[in-house]
């Protein structure tokens, strides 16, 4: 079945640096990706819609220069969180669609982001 | 804008109880629903979908749901539950492109 990978599944950085968190799909591509983000105990929610070869669709409410996503390719997208602080300190996640444009999304494992 | 309610935060069970989370959504036009699994310590699966077709769904591990669209409900089902059902359920909503997450319903099954 299809995969998608993060990479990595757990960082820890210090307040003020920037971390990126890969998305990729194996064996499939993917012109649309998910980021989600998932707090303890609580649920998914969408941060933004990734497109291939053009900029990302951000949820109301997320900072776009924040969290800036980057889909360079059909089977990578990239989640940078810039000038992380301890509030970031979550569970980033993201999925794709497969097969592609069906309705139904495969995730990730998640990373892991810990900001002291 | 479209949200998705489940009711029932944390149940706790005996095993070969039967099960039923509650899920709500709220959007009239066509909807897409699903019911996705995260066991301990691993990544979201899916359970089981609605498209169209029969209300009645059934998905992996002998689980299913039902639409009911004048309720806007799609509740999950098992009859009885094993040890290795405890984990966090999620009800979602798909529409217009995006992919919408109920609350979650943490699920503890004791032997």
């Amino acid at each position: 079945g299809a995969v998608v990978s993060q990479h990595p599944s757990w960082v820890i950085c210090k307040s003020g640096t920037s971390v990126k968190i890969e998305c990729r799909s194996l064996d499939f591509q993917a012109t649309t990706m998910f980021w989600y983000r998932q707090f303890p105990k609580q649920s998914l929610m969408l941060m933004a819609t990734s497109n291939e070869g053009s900029k990302a669709t951000y949820e109301q409410g997320v900072e776009k220069d924040k969290f800036l996503i980057n889909h360079a390719s059909l089977t990578l997208s990239t989640l940078t969180v810039t000038s992380a602080h301890p509030e970031d300190s979550s569970f980033y996640i993201c999925s794709a669609s497969f097969p592609p444009g069906a309705n139904v999304l495969t995730f990730g494992a998640g990373s892991r982001l810990t900001v002291l | 804008a479209q949200s998705v309610s489940q009711h029932n935060h944390h149940v706790i069970l005996s095993e070969a109880a039967s099960l039923e989370l509650g899920c709500n959504y709220s959007y009239g036009g066509t909807v897409n629903l699903f019911w996705y699994v995260q066991y301990p310590g691993q990544h979201l699966q899916l359970l089981l979908k609605y498209f169209s077709g029969d209300p009645l769904v059934k998905g992996i591990k002998g689980f299913e749901a039902e639409f009911i669209k004048s309720k806007f409900s799609f509740n999950l089902r098992k009859p009885s539950v094993q040890w290795s059902d405890t984990a966090e359920y999620f009800c979602a909503v798909h529409n217009t492109d995006k992919l919408i997450f109920g609350t979650g319903t943490r699920l503890q099954v004791f032997p």
